[in-house]
């Protein structure tokens, strides 16, 4: 069985401060890890995703994460946010790529 | 994701009355997946589909909910007899394959009201 945590359910940050979103996973198998957006009222859209090599990934928007095996996490970062990034972000894991279960989400709110 | 196409956006429904909620995939994909996202509350999986089957079903309530995914046509989520604790965004995401190489898109969703 897989499950996700993730840490904060709230992040408010000033424009242009950095900002990380935790995420823990378990996992009794090998998955792969992702990270989407999800804007008010709209679909998920993948920000990044890990499946193997490279334990920093580069995503959209100037996000990246960093895959810790040891540490059993996937934390999202973005060096200077904007008002445009506040939304919900999903941490989610997947066996195949495509079928995922996701955490509860950290709602990323901008102060100018 | 704006190929995936989902219909209604918004369903207001009765108690006791069927919801119908309807995913086209992105042109070429034969695989669908339900998601089910109650408020304040992350993506729950409900069902995976292909087309003329149910791949996996685990996350569907074992009354009132029914998926399917025709030869022709869009896939359908059915919900009889709906409750008030069935108000939530219904997601679908579809995908060209089951693998690490297929990515699944994800439509807009539909937003349940049960009145």
């Amino acid at each position: 069985a897989q499950s996700v945590t993730q840490l904060d359910s709230q992040v408010p940050v000033f424009e242009e401060a950095p900002v990380e979103l935790r995420c823990n996973y378990s996992s009794s198998v090998s998955v792969y890890l992702f990270w989407y957006v999800q804007y008010p009222n709209q679909g998920l859209q993948l920000l990044l995703k890990y499946l193997s090599g490279s334990t920093l990934v580069k995503g959209i928007n100037g996000f990246e994460a960093e895959f810790n095996k040891s540490q059993t996490s996937f934390h999202l970062r973005k060096p200077s946010v904007h008002i445009s990034d506040t939304a919900e972000y999903f941490c989610a894991v997947s066996r195949t790529g495509n079928q995922f279960y996701f955490g509860t989400g950290t709602s990323l709110t901008v102060i100018p | 994701n704006a190929g995936v196409m989902q219909n209604p956006r918004h369903l207001v429904r009765r108690r006791g009355q069927e919801a119908r909620l309807r995913c086209s995939p992105m042109k070429g994909h034969s695989h669908v997946y339900w998601y089910r996202q109650l408020p304040e509350e992350g993506l729950k999986f409900m069902v995976y589909l292909q087309k003329e089957n149910i791949i996996d079903e685990s996350g569907m309530p074992k009354e009132r909910f029914s998926a399917e995914f025709p030869k022709e046509g869009p896939s359908i989520l059915r919900i009889q007899q709906v409750v008030r604790g069935d108000s939530a965004a219904y997601f679908c995401a579809s995908s060209g394959g089951r693998g690490m190489n297929t990515e699944a898109f994800f439509g807009q969703g539909t937003r349940l009201t049960v009145v």
